[in-house]
């Protein structure tokens, strides 16, 4: 378990709605990732955080920003919710080993139904 | 660019059937490769991964996995299959210069006959 927990894990809001999802982290890992899951797609990276007030974009960002003012927590917003954005969020982080070795684990993830 | 083919979207298997589900990466440089299981409406599990050395890596739940350089293939493994292993299963790869990121694939869906 690496203590990562996602709230709300599930909303429902209007279009044109601003949404800010939260990612929170217990154990002090440097990166963090928001990614969007969809039916024939996998995930597929939306933002990702490398320190405090450090973050880049991913494949699919458009639409969405980050913030993170703490180490423990990641959020994202969607500024003006769309139907395309109707999709299961899931919040990451990642174990350095040894080396970087890139061990990604995963929150929960939070069902987001754009209406 | 990197990407991740999963060429199965959904497989069937007999419990007690063996398994072997797909995965094919692009990159140029040795990648780092993972295999994740999500059971439904739950979050996704780290099965296994490979990063260098020995080639057929070992996992989670009796799963394994074969990096195979020549075919640049990464293929899951499970020589029983139980009517818990039903769920979807994603492939992924991460490469030194990339920030920590993963490609992930497209998932293949595995459902188990009794």
């Amino acid at each position: 378990d690496a203590g990562i927990t996602q709230s709300p894990r599930h909303k429902v809001t209007e279009t044109g709605t601003p949404v800010t999802l939260r990612c929170h982290q217990t154990e002090n890992h440097r990166y963090m990732y928001w990614y969007r899951q969809d039916p024939g797609h996998g995930l597929r990276l939306i933002h990702y955080s490398y320190g405090v007030k450090d973050t880049d974009k991913g494949e699919v960002s458009d639409g969405y920003s980050v913030s993170r003012s703490k180490t423990e927590d990641f959020l994202l917003t969607l500024e003006s919710a769309t139907s395309s954005q109707t999709s299961v969020y899931f919040c990451a982080i990642s174990v350095a080993g040894g080396t970087l070795s890139y061990e990604q684990y995963f929150g929960p993830g939070t069902r987001l139904t754009v209406t | 660019a990197q990407s991740v083919t999963q060429p199965d979207i959904h497989i069937t298997v007999s419990e007690g059937a063996s398994l072997e589900l797909r995965c094919n990466y692009s990159y140029g440089a040795t990648p780092y490769l993972f295999w994740y299981v999500q059971s439904p409406g739950q979050g996704l599990q780290l099965l296994l991964k490979y990063f260098s050395g020995d080639t057929l890596v070992q996992g989670i739940k009796g799963f394994e996995a074969e990096f195979k350089r020549s075919q640049s293939s990464f293929n899951l493994r499970k020589p029983s299959v139980h009517w818990s292993d039903a769920a979807e299963y994603f492939c992924a790869v991460g490469a030194d210069n990339q920030g920590g990121k993963l490609i992930f694939g497209q998932g293949t869906e595995l459902s188990v006959k009794p």
